[in-house]
């Protein structure tokens, strides 16, 4: 079964220091990757996804992230970040299932705190 | 403005009390899902959908029950069977995978559920 493991719980960074968040995924055929950003009590946004063609892919505030298939890898990256930046950060892999359907698999999230 | 409606924000239940946790979209998404978040653990998929009157049992299916009888509606219950339903609760969906290969899901902003 497919699976996403993000190897970092929480991750402390000074504003406008750069940050690497890691995610990694259970090799397959086609993979779909995703990350997503959760604010307090709120719903995730997406934040950038890989379906194919180019390994950096850039996505919305900044953050841009590298499909690394040798590596079965998947890190989120940003250059400088801000105190807004402070939230909780999911990868995830769209699956197929036995039934035939496709499902979306989550990784346990890393929280990014944004220090001044 | 298209989107995917959770209803109520908070919810407040007591131990032996089924309780329904609604969820509409206007996105025309065939597929929804139900995920659960506890601190720690991500987003566990509880069940999901890809059509109307038809669903599938996710990782935790056990103690929860939805329906589809319209595509823009997926309303959850927790019933009293599930032990510890205290959790934020995600639903999202997503355009009819089997035609468009490169879709994300879209979540909704979450329900909040305390056993009292």
């Amino acid at each position: 079964a497919q699976s996403v493991t993000q190897l970092d719980s929480q991750v402390p960074v000074f504003e406008e220091a750069p940050v690497e968040l890691r995610c990694n995924y259970s090799s397959s055929v086609s993979v779909y990757l995703f990350w997503y950003v959760q604010y307090p009590n709120q719903g995730l946004q997406l934040l950038l996804k890989y379906l194919s063609g180019s390994t950096l892919v850039k996505g919305i505030n900044g953050f841009e992230a590298e499909f690394n298939k040798s590596q079965t890898s998947f890190h989120l990256r940003k250059p400088s970040v801000h105190i807004s930046d402070t939230a909780e950060y999911f990868c995830a892999v769209r699956t197929l299932t036995t039934s035939g359907t496709y499902k979306y698999i989550f990784g346990t999230g890393t929280r990014l705190k944004v220090l001044a | 403005d298209g989107g995917i409606t959770q209803s109520p924000k908070y919810l407040f239940r007591k131990e032996g009390q089924n309780v329904t946790l609604s969820c509409e979209q206007n996105l025309n998404h065939d597929a929804m899902y139900w995920y659960r978040q506890d601190p720690g653990q991500g987003l566990r998929l509880i069940y999901y959908s890809q059509i109307v009157n038809d669903f599938q049992k996710g990782d935790i299916a056990e103690g929860y029950s939805v329906s589809r009888e319209k595509k823009e509606s997926f309303p959850l219950t927790v019933t009293s069977a599930q032990k510890n339903p205290t959790a934020f609760y995600l639903c999202a969906s997503s355009i009819d995978l089997k035609r468009l290969m490169n879709t994300e899901a879209f979540f909704g902003q979450g329900t909040r559920l305390t056993v009292v």
